[in-house]
C-alpha cells in the first residue's frame, strides 16, 4: 500500500521569498513520486515527476523537488516565488496515484 | 486538442436524490480515472477504466456508486441514493497509455454538495 503526507495544509509567502512544500511517502515497492497543482477554478496539471535518475527534478517555471530515498521526502522548492504561484499543490505516488491532501500556497504582495 | 471536460461543474441535491456525473475524456485516451476529494482532504481514487471495461474500481465506496463507459468514449458516475458523506470534489482524468510515463490529465472536477 502507498500513502502521502503533506505536512503544511497552508503556507502563506510574500512575492519573491522562498518556499518549501513538504512531502513524505510511505511504499513497500519502488516509486514514481509526483507533484501536481491546481490553480483556481482549474483542473490538477502535472508540475514535476520523479521516475528514476537524477533525485532532482525540475520544472519549466522555476520548481524543482529531491527525491531523498533515506528520509521518503519529495519536498516541493521554489527560490523565489510569484503571485502566479497561488495554488493548491498535491503530492502524489504511483500506482493508482496516491495523492496528499494537498497544501494551498499563497502568494501576497 | 480539447481537454477532459465534466459536467456539471456544480450540483446541489437533497439526501436520498439521484445525481450523474459526465466526464468526456481527450480523444483517443483509452484511460479514464474518476477520482474524489472530500471535504479539503487527499483525492482518493475510485476507478478506472481500459476502454469500456473496468480495470480497477477497488477505490469505489460501496454500491450506491456505479460508473460506465458505455461504447469507451464519456464516462458517468451515478450516486443512488446520495448521501450526505457523498459531498466533495469529483475529478475525472484520462490517459492514453497506462503507467507512470503516461501523464493523467484532468478535468476541472465536479463540485458535489448533498443538503
Amino acid at each position: 500500500a502507498q500513502s502521502v503526507t503533506q505536512l503544511d495544509s497552508q503556507v502563506p509567502v510574500f512575492e519573491e521569498a522562498p518556499v518549501e512544500l513538504r512531502c513524505n511517502y510511505s511504499s513497500s515497492v519502488s516509486v514514481y513520486l509526483f507533484w501536481y497543482v491546481q490553480y483556481p477554478n482549474q483542473g490538477l496539471q502535472l508540475l514535476l515527476k520523479y521516475l528514476s535518475g537524477s533525485t532532482l527534478v525540475e520544472s519549466i517555471n522555476g520548481f524543482e523537488a529531491e527525491f531523498n530515498k533515506s528520509q521518503t521526502s519529495f519536498h516541493l522548492r521554489k527560490p523565489s516565488v510569484h503571485i502566479s504561484d497561488t495554488a493548491e499543490y498535491f503530492c502524489a505516488v504511483t500506482g493508482q496515484l496516491s495523492f496528499g491532501a494537498g497544501t494551498t500556497v499563497t502568494v501576497r504582495a | 486538442e480539447a481537454g477532459v471536460t465534466q459536467f456539471p461543474s456544480h450540483s446541489v441535491i437533497e439526501k436520498g436524490q439521484t445525481v450523474t456525473l459526465r466526464c468526456d475524456p481527450i480523444s483517443g485516451h483509452d484511460n479514464l480515472y474518476w477520482y474524489r476529494r472530500v471535504m479539503g482532504k487527499e483525492i482518493k481514487f475510485l476507478l478506472h477504466f481500459v476502454k469500456e471495461s473496468k480495470q480497477d474500481e477497488s477505490g469505489m465506496p460501496n454500491n450506491r456508486f456505479l460508473a460506465e463507459r458505455t461504447g469507451g468514449t464519456y464516462s458517468t458516475l451515478k450516486v443512488q441514493p446520495a448521501e450526505l458523506e457523498d459531498s466533495g470534489v469529483y475529478f475525472c482524468a484520462s490517459s492514453q497509455g497506462y503507467g507512470y510515463n503516461s501523464p493523467l490529465h484532468f478535468g476541472n472536477g465536479t463540485r458535489l454538495t448533498v443538503t
